[in-house]
């Protein structure tokens, strides 16, 4: 069962418009990230947020922001979505404890077509 | 440069055969590394982790995943494949430090012959 949800699943929409996806998690970690799948690709890292009020760009340069206002939200926005933003997004958090790497707990994702 | 590499983008098994995914990577610091599966549609699922001690390690859905230090590899086993196994792959490391932040091979995708 999923304790991370993301919405929506798919989302087609044209050139220009301003979007957000939407991410939530109820088991109280601190830590979320955001992911970009394009198919028979790896997983970019692109947003991450060790807490509220703290958001840093990933790995992967990207043309979208994100805000961690609570806890359990970490939405993404892409102002202007272009042709080249279609891909899947997947958001996911982990534990703060510990010294080792905790395990990341993913969404379903959201696929985006821009056309 | 830090990178995971999965030489294998696409593998067939019959069903109740063995498996043996393959994951090599490129670490500078000590690696913690970590195996997911995603079925279509879904977000990915854990499978498998090691940290640090015996170099097999078990998961969940009957894998198992041997750490070589020397072959810089982490490969993902299974003794009898079932269909439900059928599904993307994806081998990550991470560094010592907590941050979350994980290095994903391209992915295996595994298709099951009846």
């Amino acid at each position: 069962e999923a304790d991370i949800y993301q919405t929506p699943r798919y989302l087609v929409i044209g050139t220009g418009k301003k979007i957000t996806l939407e991410c939530s998690q109820t088991m109280g970690h601190d830590k979320m990230y955001w992911y970009q799948q394009d198919p028979g690709m790896e997983l970019h890292l692109i947003h991450y947020s060790y807490g509220v009020n703290s958001t840093e760009k990933g790995d992967l340069s990207s043309e979208s922001t994100v805000s961690r206002i609570r806890t359990e939200h970490f939405p993404l926005t892409l102002e202007s979505a272009r042709p080249s933003h279609t891909s899947q997004y997947l958001c996911a958090s982990s534990e703060s404890t510990g010294l080792y790497n905790s395990p990341l707990h993913f969404g379903n994702g959201t696929r985006l077509t821009v056309t | 440069a830090q990178s995971v590499t999965q030489p294998d983008i696409h593998i067939t098994v019959s069903e109740g055969a063995s498996l043996e995914l393959r994951c090599n990577y490129s670490y500078g610091a000590t690696p913690y590394l970590f195996w997911y599966v995603q079925s279509p549609g879904q977000g990915l699922q854990l499978l498998l982790k090691y940290f640090s001690g015996d170099t097999l390690v078990q998961g969940i859905k009957g894998f198992e995943a041997e750490f070589k230090r020397s072959q810089s590899s982490f490969n993902l086993r299974k003794p009898s494949v079932h269909w439900s196994d059928a599904a993307e792959y994806f081998c990550a490391v991470g560094g010592s430090s907590n941050t979350g932040k994980l290095i994903f091979g391209q992915g295996t995708t595994l298709q099951v012959k009846p």
